[in-house]
């Protein structure tokens, strides 16, 4: 199996700008789950979905925040418009059922 | 409520060193435990986990064992290797229907030769 799939790994954008964040989960999964990872945070839920609805997403920091799982293969992650504080490690994650959660490499993400 | 409390780090210690990173937890209902190791640059991994009380995870030298009288689940290893620096995080999840992992704020790990 190719694991949890991210795109892209790293982006560097301006403040303002759109960002979207891909994220494609282990095949079969039926939870996908997104994270925030900061050095003053630590690591931060911010949604899951199960079976592609969305069923906590009160990690949300703003409303600048959203995510959407249009199908089981497939999730994004927007941030409009990006701020500096909103640079971190972004992770998506996947299990299925109540097993454990496979994370994926994350992606990198810088606003100037 | 559900939380995780982790050993503070960072953590030096030495090749063929014992390690113990401490993790206790409070959890309403039954939750399972994990450990998941994170490398620099990389996702978190797992590492080990249990399911319920007694049961010891172990996976690549690493031991942890649920213990609910004491609502710990510690992580061992008898003697560590530069290989294993990284950040080391203790998770919980209760068995509720929601399948959210609490995570503690993680440890960091550095082995020197």
């Amino acid at each position: 199996d190719a694991g949890v799939i991210q795109s892209p790994r790293h982006e560097v954008t301006e403040m303002g700008q759109e960002v979207t964040l891909r994220c494609k989960p282990i095949s079969g999964h039926d939870y996908l789950f997104w994270y925030r990872q900061t050095m003053m945070r630590g690591l931060e839920l911010l949604i899951y979905f199960n079976n592609n609805v969305p069923i906590d997403d009160s990690g949300m920091p703003e409303d600048r925040f959203s995510a959407k799982m249009p199908n089981a293969s497939f999730s994004t992650l927007k941030i409009q418009p990006s701020e500096p504080r909103d640079s971190a490690v972004y992770f998506c994650a996947s299990s299925l059922g109540p097993g454990p959660q496979y994370f994926g490499p994350g992606t990198r993400l810088l606003v100037l | 409520g559900n939380s995780v409390t982790q050993m503070e780090g960072p953590v030096t210690l030495s090749e063929e060193a014992f390690l113990t990173i401490n993790c206790t937890y409070t959890a309403t209902g039954y939750p399972s435990l994990f450990w998941y190791v994170q490398y620099p640059g990389e996702g978190l991994q797992l590492l080990l986990k249990a399911t319920k009380a007694d049961d010891k995870g172990s996976n690549k030298g690493f031991e942890a064992t649920y213990r609910k009288e004491t609502t710990s689940f510690h992580l061992e290893k008898g003697s560590v290797q530069v290989s294993d620096s990284a950040v080391y995080f203790c998770a919980l999840s209760v068995q509720t229907g929601a399948n959210n992992l609490f995570f503690g704020t993680g440890t960091r790990l550095t082995v020197i030769p």
